[in-house]
């Protein structure tokens, strides 16, 4: 069990409105990323840090912020939700020699 | 182009036989590695296997190998005796260059074994 929570679990919001998705790692690894995942698509990179407040865009940044103030905590923020927002969000943390991916529950996310 | 390239969107196997998961991915860098991952209908990615891009060997854990043929680009995922509990979608990844390069992952293959 790599220790990865995620919060919410599910949510449903309204277009227009700001979400914020929190990861929490209690293992200190030091790379967190933010994906999504959609049918057809696999999953998606949408952000990543490799420290307290170091970070980087993914192959869909779009229309997502993240920050890490802390090593344990990596937020994902859609600043104004869209439909194509609705997805599944999992958090993973990188461990290991190889930073093998350990990945978090997922939020299901539902932007009405 | 695609990174990662898995072209069974399903695939169906008898229980207690082996199933090969076929992944192909596409990389200049001399250095990468490759994981597989199992999706089972409960939501959590579970990792399964990796290969590192200097491994001489094909890495094995378990039940699960990973054949590993680096001229030709793939790295399939071989299941033996497969179990029930084995049906899932199977996630081939992989980190282009070094470590804390984003991983890229395929479309996934979904599986179900058969009693």
């Amino acid at each position: 069990d790599a220790g990865i929570t995620q919060s919410p679990r599910h949510k449903v919001t309204e277009t227009g409105t700001p979400v914020t998705l929190r990861c929490h790692q209690t293992e200190n690894h030091r790379y967190m990323y933010w994906y999504r995942q959609d049918p057809g698509h696999g999953l998606r990179l949408i952000h990543y840090s490799y420290g307290v407040k170091d970070t980087d865009k993914g192959e869909v940044s779009d229309g997502y912020s993240v920050s890490r103030s802390k090593t344990e905590d990596f937020l994902l923020t859609l600043e104004s939700a869209t439909s194509s927002q609705t997805s599944v969000y999992f958090c993973a943390i990188g461990t290991g020699l190889q930073e093998t991916q350990y990945f978090g529950p997922g939020t299901r996310l539902l932007v009405l | 182009a695609q990174k990662i390239t898995q072209t069974q969107p399903g695939m169906f196997v008898q229980e207690k036989e082996a199933v090969t998961l076929d992944c192909t991915y596409d990389t200049s860098d001399p250095s990468y590695g490759l994981f597989w991952y199992k999706q089972p209908s409960s939501g959590e990615m579970i990792f399964l296997i990796y290969q590192g891009s200097y491994d001489q060997q094909n890495a094995t854990e378990g039940r699960y190998s990973l054949n590993f043929q680096k001229a030709r680009k793939s790295a399939n995922l071989v299941i033996s005796a497969s179990q029930l509990g084995d049906s899932a979608m199977y996630f081939c990844a992989m980190r282009e260059g070094n470590i804390g390069n984003q991983f890229y992952f395929g479309t996934g293959t979904s599986l179900t074994v058969i009693p």
